[in-house]
């Protein structure tokens, strides 16, 4: 079946730190990768996304590459700020008979100081 | 645009007694899901509509837990009666169909079983 393997947090960087969130995952087919995010009080929202290998996901200074040698969508950021302080989930989704059922990690909270 | 809402944002009940979550997704949007997120865990899908059909309730446990979606616009989810384990977050996700797996996600009802 599929599943997603996430680094566990909580991840504590100070401001102006490099990020990296590991993802790695398991699946039949050709999956498309996500990033999601969810902030204090908020439902979760597409931070970035993939679709094939070698592709790379891009958005706020976020960006993640979908590697198919590795099995491995990691996020990275160069340079956090406060207001990235939130839940990252990495998620895939495979086509077929489940459509784009969505198989989420377990999520790595980030704290960022100021 | 309006996004997913969801209501209520959080509910306390006893266990035993029936809940109800309602969901009322993006307009135009055709699919919509909803997700269960344990604590510390990510959402796992419930439950899938494609307009007023229900595509995919696999993993929904059907003894105590129903949904519906009438004229395949809104949706409720009901427990009943609801045990000390369904304390979680219920989250209604819905995508256009359009574009592969981008689902918006509402904030979610975070229930608590006394």
């Amino acid at each position: 079946g599929n599943s997603v393997t996430q680094m566990e947090g909580p991840v504590t960087l100070s401001e102006e730190a490099f990020l990296t969130i590991n993802c790695t995952y398991t699946a039949t087919g050709y999956p498309s990768l996500f990033w999601y995010v969810q902030y204090p009080g908020e439902g979760l929202q597409l931070l970035l996304k993939a679709t094939k290998a070698d592709d790379k996901g891009s958005n706020k200074g976020f960006e993640a590459t979908y590697r198919k040698e590795t099995t491995s969508f990691h996020l990275e950021k160069g340079s956090v700020q406060v207001s990235d302080s939130a839940v990252y989930f990495c998620a895939l989704s495979t086509s077929g008979s489940s459509g784009d059922k969505l198989t989420f990690g377990t999520g790595t909270r980030l704290a960022v100081r100021p | 645009e309006a996004g997913v809402v969801q209501s209520p944002r959080y509910k306390i009940i006893e266990k035993k007694q029936p809940v109800a979550f309602w969901c009322n997704p993006i307009s135009g949007h055709n699919t919509l899901y909803w997700y269960l997120q344990n604590l510390g865990q990510g959402p796992e899908l419930l439950i899938r509509y494609e307009n007023e059909e229900a595509v995919d309730d696999s993993q929904l446990p059907k003894d105590r837990f129903s949904a519906e979606r009438l004229k395949g616009v809104d949706s409720t989810l009901k427990i009943q009666p609801a045990e000390l384990g369904d304390s979680a977050v219920y989250l209604c996700a819905s995508s256009s169909g359009l574009e592969l797996s981008e689902q918006f996600f509402g904030p979610g009802t975070r229930l608590t079983v006394l």
